[in-house]
């Protein structure tokens, strides 16, 4: 099985600030890598998928980058609502799985 | 605007079977390379996931449930159903159903989560 570890585990910022969230996949997944947007309370939410593609009615300021086993997502200028907890999740062979999640607080 | 729905019972005795259906509307479970996926996540940790149904029927486990898991389809109720056997208190967590598009299929549609509690 292919194990996903993200770092760092929380980070606290401020509005307007660049963020960057890493995943290292356990070995080389491609490009099979997803990132997803998670707030109290509700269902995950699908911001890119196949490390650098924008899901679509996603803002613009969220970007992925990364192959093989390293991949970063990035917020270019952070808003009030993307303060939330962000999951990467390979998807180049099953069992899927999930990094253990990056909290993003307000600093 | 295609949306997911879990339904079933919130609460279940230990060593019993857990049973919920993911219903989908606003397009058929039949159509398109979709894979229809199970996910859980206990309070405050992390998302599990469970496993995948194809259209056609075929089928991927997580194997740390494998031994207790069941996922199948009826394309004629547009639903799919998870059965996990011989709970345990470990098995409490809100599950997800989810779709996805194609082999590698990211999750792009989630149903709101339903909270099952395993307890005596």
């Amino acid at each position: 099985d292919i194990q996903m570890t993200q770092s760092p585990s929380s980070l606290s910022a401020s509005v307007g600030d660049r963020v960057t969230i890493t995943c290292r996949a356990s070995q080389s997944i491609s490009s099979y890598l997803n990132w997803y947007q998670q707030k109290p309370g509700k269902a995950p939410k699908l911001l890119i998928y196949a490390a650098s593609s924008l899901q679509s009615g996603v803002p613009s300021r969220f970007s992925g980058s990364g192959s093989g086993t390293d991949f970063t997502l990035t917020i270019s200028s952070l808003q009030p609502e993307d303060f939330a907890t962000y999951y990467c999740q390979q998807s180049y062979s099953t069992p899927r799985s999930f990094g253990q999640g990056t909290k993003l607080e307000i600093k | 605007q295609v949306q997911l729905q879990e339904s079933g019972p919130g609460l279940v005795k230990p060593s019993q079977t857990l049973s919920l259906t993911c219903t989908v509307s606003g397009g058929s479970i039949s159509s398109g390379s979709y894979y229809w996926s199970w996910i859980r996540q206990p309070a405050g940790k992390g998302l599990e996931w469970i496993g995948r149904i194809y259209t056609s029927g075929s089928t991927n486990y997580n194997p740390s449930l494998k031994s207790r898991v069941t996922i199948s389809v009826d394309t004629s109720k547009n639903q799919f159903s998870l059965k996990l056997s011989s709970v345990t208190a470990a098995d409490t967590a809100v599950y997800y159903c989810a779709r996805g598009k194609g082999w590698n299929d990211p999750l792009d549609y989630w149903g709101q989560g339903t909270l099952v509690t395993v307890s005596s």
